[in-house]
């Protein structure tokens, strides 16, 4: 079945060090999202790409990167991850944005120490 | 810009009574309008939306929803709460001819069914 998978579900790492979670779709959709979703409140964007063109929300802090070497892979990096940044991150795909639909991958959560 | 208010953040019912929650939207034109629920530790799942046409709408899991111009609202309802329906439910937003390509989430409703 075509699916949005995030890899690891469950990432653990200490505060300061990097840190890198995977997404992949089999949609082949133009557009891929990542959110962070605190616990019991809305996902929050942090950025998102239209194929290449890369576009990130004001509010997001620099410590969050992200790479999309090709259509099917995206990936989110926190450089110094702070016991802040612990949360859900969300993974969505959507065929051109314009408000399509968007499909979620399954969250990886995030634990600093 | 536009927002999403979710004015429940948790309700409860029994099993096999209807449901109904609330979404209220602000925004200056006709909005795309979603719902999505979302069961603990996993991602969001589609439940329906609205873009154009028949007000009312249906969706997966037996869930409705209607846009009402006039009260800025997408409501959602179920007849006949499952215990597999608990989980959090979330409304979105989209915008039309803005070029911005996200959606505007609420706080989420979290519904608890009670046997």
């Amino acid at each position: 079945d075509a699916m949005v998978i995030q890899n690891p579900r469950y990432q653990v790492t200490q505060f300061g060090k990097p840190v890198t979670l995977s997404c992949s779709q089999t949609l082949n959709h133009n557009v891929m999202y990542w959110y962070q979703q605190k616990s019991s409140q809305a996902p929050k964007l942090l950025f998102h790409y239209y194929d290449k063109d890369f576009n990130n929300e004001a509010d997001t802090p620099d410590n969050f990167q992200s790479r999309r070497p090709n259509t099917s892979f995206c990936f989110l990096d926190i450089r110094s991850p702070g016991l802040g940044d612990a949360a859900m991150y969300l993974c969505a795909t959507s065929p051109t944005g314009d408000s399509d639909t968007q499909y979620f991958g399954p969250g990886t959560r995030l634990t600093v120490l | 810009a536009q927002s999403v208010t979710q004015p429940d953040i948790h309700i409860t019912v029994s099993e096999g009574a209807s449901l109904e929650l609330r979404c209220n939207y602000s925004y200056g034109a006709t909005p795309y309008l979603f719902w999505y629920v979302q069961s603990p530790g996993q991602g969001l799942q589609l439940l329906l939306k609205y873009f154009s046409g028949d007000t009312l709408v249906q969706g997966i899991k037996g869930f409705e929803a209607e846009f009402k111009r006039s009260q800025s609202s997408f409501n959602l309802r179920k007849p006949s709460v499952h215990w597999s329906d608990a989980a959090e439910y979330f409304c979105a937003v989209g915008a039309r001819d803005t070029g911005r390509r996200a959606l505007t989430f609420g706080s989420g409703t979290r519904l608890q069914v009670q046997p």
